[in-house]
């Protein structure tokens, strides 16, 4: 069972707007949320993230929101840039951070 | 610094062999984690080192696989008697902190070794 889910594989938008990157969780025990990026043949780079006594962490262009209720969280970039174009997984832990489950990623292409 | 480092970048085997994929963390992280990863879903964790111990190998599939790391730093994971579907990309993750430590959770990835079992 995918306790972590990405519900939407690929997301296009134009240079300059918002992206919106949404995730949905079931275990209502996570405790840490985090968001990567992926280039093509390289590993994960870790963005963002934000703990559940938060709902909300920004750096930069990139804010995570977090809607513990809904179990849900969602990353907006603005403005959306053409080198911001990778696939993006949400991951999420426990309080003791031994395990993270990630989802299976949403590609992002942001149009010149 | 130097990031994380995997080795081999690429490993083609046939079925029934043995694999050792090796990985390199960032000087003085103390945790390390295994993932797998199949083509079109997300990092699967495989297993976690806090130093030298294997502090959670939940996520093995089996016991044809195995991880360890004798001196806190290097890791190696080992396949046993490979199948078509160990088939996938094996990345490796450090980070400074770990569970009941304090310190940064954020996890360094390195680029993966890509296993092919024919």
């Amino acid at each position: 069972d995918q306790q972590v889910k990405q519900n939407s594989p690929s997301l296009s938008v134009q240079e300059g707007r918002i992206s919106i990157l949404n995730c949905d969780y079931t275990n209502s025990m996570f405790d840490y949320f985090l968001w990567y990026k992926k280039y093509p043949a390289e590993g994960p780079t870790f963005l963002i993230s934000i703990s559940s006594i938060k709902d909300k962490n920004e750096d930069g262009r990139f804010t995570v929101f977090l809607n513990k209720s809904a179990k849900h969280l969602s990353l907006h970039i603005v403005p959306s840039q053409p080198g911001d174009s990778a696939v993006y997984f949400c991951a999420a832990s426990g309080n003791n951070f031994n395990k993270f489950y990630f989802g299976s990623g949403t590609k992002l292409n942001v149009k010149p | 610094g130097a990031g994380v480092s995997q080795t081999p970048s690429n490993k083609v085997t046939e079925k029934g062999k043995y694999v050792e994929l090796r990985c390199d963390p960032i000087s003085g992280h103390t945790a390390l984690y295994w993932y797998r990863q199949s083509l079109g879903q997300g990092p699967e964790f495989l297993i976690y080192f806090q130093g030298t111990g294997a502090a959670d190998d939940s996520g093995l599939p089996n016991d044809r696989f195995f991880a360890v790391r004798p001196e806190g730093s290097v890791s190696t994971l080992k396949i046993q008697r490979t199948e078509r579907g160990d088939s996938a990309v094996y990345l490796c993750a450090s980070s400074l902190a770990g569970p009941g430590t304090s310190g940064s959770y954020e996890q360094f990835f390195g680029p993966g070794t890509r296993l092919t079992v024919l």
